[in-house]
């Protein structure tokens, strides 16, 4: 069983629609849980991340990490072509290497 | 801010010869991480270094992976012999602090072996 869970689409939606997006993990010691986009042939960028439970809003975007679930999510609101993009879930312990272990990443595609 | 320099961007070997990668992390970043990332998938750890001394390399194959980070600056990841398997992205990342709340990754070099 894999650390980080993500289901890899693709996901097709129409201009404006919202996207929710998600992961589940296994590792109970994840504290610290990220999103990054990552456009074609380009290294990941971090859009946001939250630490532990709960929600954080960014303009259009909202993360939300459930850990009684082992469960996070990314919101988008009216999507935007500029969206399309891969979307990596990641995230790291607070304790040991404290490495950033990835998701498979989803593939979003915003059609105009 | 200068972003992590990746060289080269491209790189076609044959099977069984070596290759090498070179990172030059963000000034000031302590954590510095390599990344192999295969078409289609999320991007695999396979070493993490803490200034100049490893932290994780558990994902490293290390009977034909190699990397250092010099003076816990710039680091290089060699590949020697290549097998076809090894064709992926590779990534480099730095961090400031381990804990990696925010990683910067380079461009990534893409290796083709044939």
């Amino acid at each position: 069983q894999k650390e980080v869970e993500q289901d890899p689409g693709p996901l097709s939606v129409p201009e404006g629609a919202i996207v929710s997006l998600n992961c589940t993990y296994s590792n109970s010691a994840f504290q610290y849980f990220m999103w990054y986009r990552q456009y074609s042939r380009k290294g990941p960028e971090l859009l946001m991340y939250t630490y532990s439970s709960g929600n954080k809003e960014d303009g259009r975007f909202t993360a939300q990490v459930d850990k009684s679930s082992k469960y996070i999510s990314l919101f988008i609101r009216d999507s935007q072509p500029s969206d399309s993009a891969t979307y990596l879930c990641a995230m790291s312990a607070l304790v040991g290497a404290q490495k950033l272990v990835f998701g498979q990443g989803t593939r979003l595609t915003i059609n105009p | 801010e200068a972003g992590v320099a990746q060289s080269p961007r491209y790189k076609i070997i044959e099977k069984r010869q070596s290759v090498a990668f070179w990172c030059n992390p963000i000034s000031g970043h302590a954590t510095l991480y390599w990344y192999q990332q295969i078409l289609g998938q999320g991007p695999k750890l396979l070493i993490q270094f803490q200034n100049n001394g490893v932290v994780d390399d558990s994902q490293l194959p290390k009977d034909r992976f190699s990397a250092e980070r010099l003076k816990g600056v710039d680091s290089t990841l060699k590949i020697q012999p290549a097998k076809l398997e090894d064709s992926a992205v590779y990534l480099c990342a730095s961090s400031l602090v381990r804990g990696a709340t925010e990683a910067f990754f380079g461009q990534g070099t893409r290796l083709t072996v044939v």
